[in-house]
């Protein structure tokens, strides 16, 4: 199975601050890496696929990059509807596998 | 719109079974891979199955294979999942989900159902 290390655990950020979040995949997974935010009793939502790709509907301040095993998302900006967890998915191969979460909270 | 609305949760105990249902709309459900995945209290996100649009090609992990079964019903819009030998360890919120569209990639989240497995 592909791991997927998530980093940090938490990170808190200022309004308007760039924030970015990490991935590293076990192996490579040819850009076949997904974000999903889950607000607070939320169900999560889909913010970028294809490691850069932005779902319809999700604000231009985010952004995604990365290749090989090591993927990233950024904030660019923090805003207040931004405190939410952050997961990363692998879509490369069965099984599908998680990173274990950011919590992302206002300073 | 699309929407996902999944139901059947409940409080079960270790070893008996359970079936969960979603019905979708605002798409054209035989058009798309169909998805479950969980999230265990305070906990992250586990894939737990998912479908392929004619239902004749399933994939799971291997902590619920044997014992999950992903199946859908295109003519009703329906996604079910059958749950037998229910473990404390399969308490979670469970999701229905869409997928993106060829990407593997979850577009779509329901609201979840809550199943709670306790003696």
């Amino acid at each position: 199975d592909i791991q997927m290390t998530q980093s940090p655990a938490s990170l808190s950020a200022s309004l308007g601050e760039t924030v970015s979040i990490e991935c590293l995949a076990s192996e490579d997974i040819s850009n076949d890496l997904a974000w999903y935010q889950q607000k607070s009793g939320k169900s999560p939502q889909l913010l970028i696929y294809d490691t850069s790709r932005l779902q319809d509907g999700v604000p231009s301040r985010f952004s995604g990059s990365g290749s090989g095993t090591r993927y990233s998302l950024t904030i660019s900006g923090m805003q207040p509807e931004d405190e939410a967890d952050y997961f990363c998915q692998q879509t490369y191969k069965y099984p599908l596998t998680f990173g274990s979460g950011t919590k992302l909270e206002i300073k | 719109e699309v929407q996902l609305v999944e139901s059947g949760g409940g409080l079960v105990q270790p070893g008996r079974s359970l079936k969960l249902s979603c019905v979708a709309s605002g798409f054209t459900f035989s058009n798309y891979y169909m998805a479950w995945v969980r999230q265990a209290p305070k906990k992250g996100l586990e894939w737990v199955a998912i479908i392929s649009t004619s239902g004749t090609t399933t994939y799971y992990p291997d902590s619920v294979r044997g014992r999950f079964t992903i199946s859908r019903d295109n003519a009703r819009n329906s996604l079910y999942l059958q749950m037998n030998s229910l473990k404390p360890e399969d308490t979670a919120t469970y999701y229905c989900i869409r997928e993106l569209g060829f990407r593997l990639s979850f577009a779509y989240w329901g609201q979840g159902t809550l199943v709670t497995v306790s003696s």
